[in-house]
């Protein structure tokens, strides 16, 4: 079964420019969560969604970030304008909301605004 | 706030060694805790731990949860070069949605 699929793998852009990262969840999932990873915060749930809504998005940092999942099967994360400290390696991860089912995540978008 | 704290931070080893990582949690309401292994990419689940004092085994890893404790360890005997990883622990919350809140992880660099 493929797995929890994000693109692009590396992104590199500069100041200013809009971001757009991308998540394929695993199929019959129905939970959807974006992470951010950096050596300083470690592992950071930026937003859920549960059956393509947004349950939680307390974690996202300012309003330059914006989440969609306008179908179970895709969800954007955007960032306009970037900020150098928006570098980091973004996760998507998915699970089923039956209880005791673990997320699974996707291998990463390494993000560097320069 | 809810935290979940991770020791040691960072841990050598010699491959055929045992090691010990320790989690602990503050938090409402838990649920479950779960252990992540991250290699170079994304973070693949080792263990789900419910129930206190039972312990989840898998090959040379093992792990158990003390609720009364309010932490978990996982064990690794007989460490090989492959083990070397960050080890993630996250805690899920009920009423969260299946929401986790992670530790900063431990960094574990196995030896020839």
């Amino acid at each position: 079964d493929a797995g929890v699929i994000q693109s692009p793998r590396h992104e590199v852009t500069e100041m200013g420019q809009e971001v757009t990262l991308r998540c394929k969840p695993i199929s019959g999932h129905n939970s959807l969560f974006w992470y951010r990873q950096t050596m300083m915060r470690g592992l950071e749930l930026l937003i859920y969604f549960n059956n393509n809504v947004p349950i939680d998005d307390s974690g996202m940092p300012e309003d330059r970030f914006s989440a969609k999942m306008p179908n179970a099967s895709f969800s954007t994360l955007k960032i306009q304008p970037s900020e150098p400290r928006d570098s980091a390696v973004y996760f998507c991860a998915s699970s089923s909301d039956r209880i005791n089912q673990p997320q699974h995540f996707g291998d990463g978008t390494r993000l560097s605004i320069l | 706030e809810d935290k979940v704290v991770q020791s040691p931070l960072s841990l050598v080893v010699h491959e055929g060694d045992t090691v010990t990582l320790n989690c602990s949690y503050e938090v409402t309401n838990f649920r479950s805790l779960l252990w992540y292994k991250q290699e170079k990419k994304a973070p693949t689940f080792l263990f789900m731990l419910t129930s206190s004092g039972i312990e989840k085994k898998s090959g040379r890893l093992s792990s158990i949860l003390d609720k009364k404790e309010l932490s978990s360890i996982l064990n690794i005997t007989a460490t090989q070069t492959g083990d070397s990883a960050i080890y993630l622990c996250a805690v899920e919350l009920t009423g969260g949605g299946n929401k986790l809140t992670f530790g900063t992880g431990t960094q574990l660099k196995v030896e020839l």
